[in-house]
């Protein structure tokens, strides 16, 4: 059985920083693509970033660029994101998600698969 | 990037009927197209990918149609425990984005 679960949530003050973890199990972890999606409360879902199997491709909503990095541990079948400079519309519970794909002749395609319970960030003075 | 609308906002539904689901894209998705449900206080469970495809475990009174812009999630017979919401998504261009929700409530 396919499990994530994330860890490190809070309240932190504008400008401060926090580092979301995602503890998986139930699959190969280094042979997927994961992701981080956020609901700010009483919101929709956005994609927040993501990650390749390697760690050497990473890709993030405009909003979060150069304050958010997300990162893995394969060894650690652990998924990261560390959020620097937060700012009030942070503010959401964040999900750990793990990518599936298929592809055709030109592109892969990736879907959020599994989701972890979520992890609330609360950004505020 | 491709900005995804969901109707209605809400949808009524007594038990044991049908509930049809639109979304629709702001431009071609193709087939590159999930749908997500949320029990309240929940996190996402995915239902359908590809359109059309379930997922591992997914009833098959949850279906999927449409392609290009078009997309209907059909929900037969509705039961107590299909109260959430449901969220399209598409993923044929980067950002992956969703649409706003429909909220499924039990008449």
């Amino acid at each position: 059985e396919v499990q994530l679960v994330e860890s490190g949530g809070g309240l932190v003050q504008p400008g401060g920083s926090l580092r979301l973890s995602c503890a998986s199990s139930g699959f190969s972890f280094s042979n997927y693509w994961m992701s981080w999606v956020r609901q700010a409360p009483g919101k929709g879902l956005e994609w927040v970033a993501n990650i390749n199997q390697g760690g050497t491709e990473k890709y993030y909503v405009d909003s979060v660029k150069g304050r958010f990095t997300i990162s893995r541990d394969n060894a650690k079948n652990s998924l990261i994101l560390q959020m620097d400079s937060l700012r009030v519309e942070d503010t959401a519970v964040y999900y750990c998600a793990k990518d599936n794909h298929y592809s055709d002749s030109s592109a892969y395609y990736y879907y959020f698969e599994y989701w972890g319970q979520g992890t609330l960030v609360t950004v505020s003075s | 990037e491709i900005v995804m609308t969901q109707s209605p906002a809400t949808l009524s539904v007594s038990p044991g009927e049908r509930a049809i689901l639109s979304c629709r894209a702001s431009q071609s998705a193709n087939s590159n197209l999930a749908w997500y449900q949320q029990n309240p206080g929940q996190a996402p469970r995915l239902l359908i990918y590809g359109a059309s495809t379930r997922a591992t475990g997914i009833p098959a009174r949850f279906s999927g149609s449409g392609s290009g812009t078009e997309f209907t999630l059909t929900i037969d017979s509705l039961q107590s425990e299909d109260l959430a919401v449901y969220y399209c998504q598409q993923y044929h261009k980067w950002p992956r984005t969703f649409g706003q929700g429909t909220k499924v409530e039990i008449k």
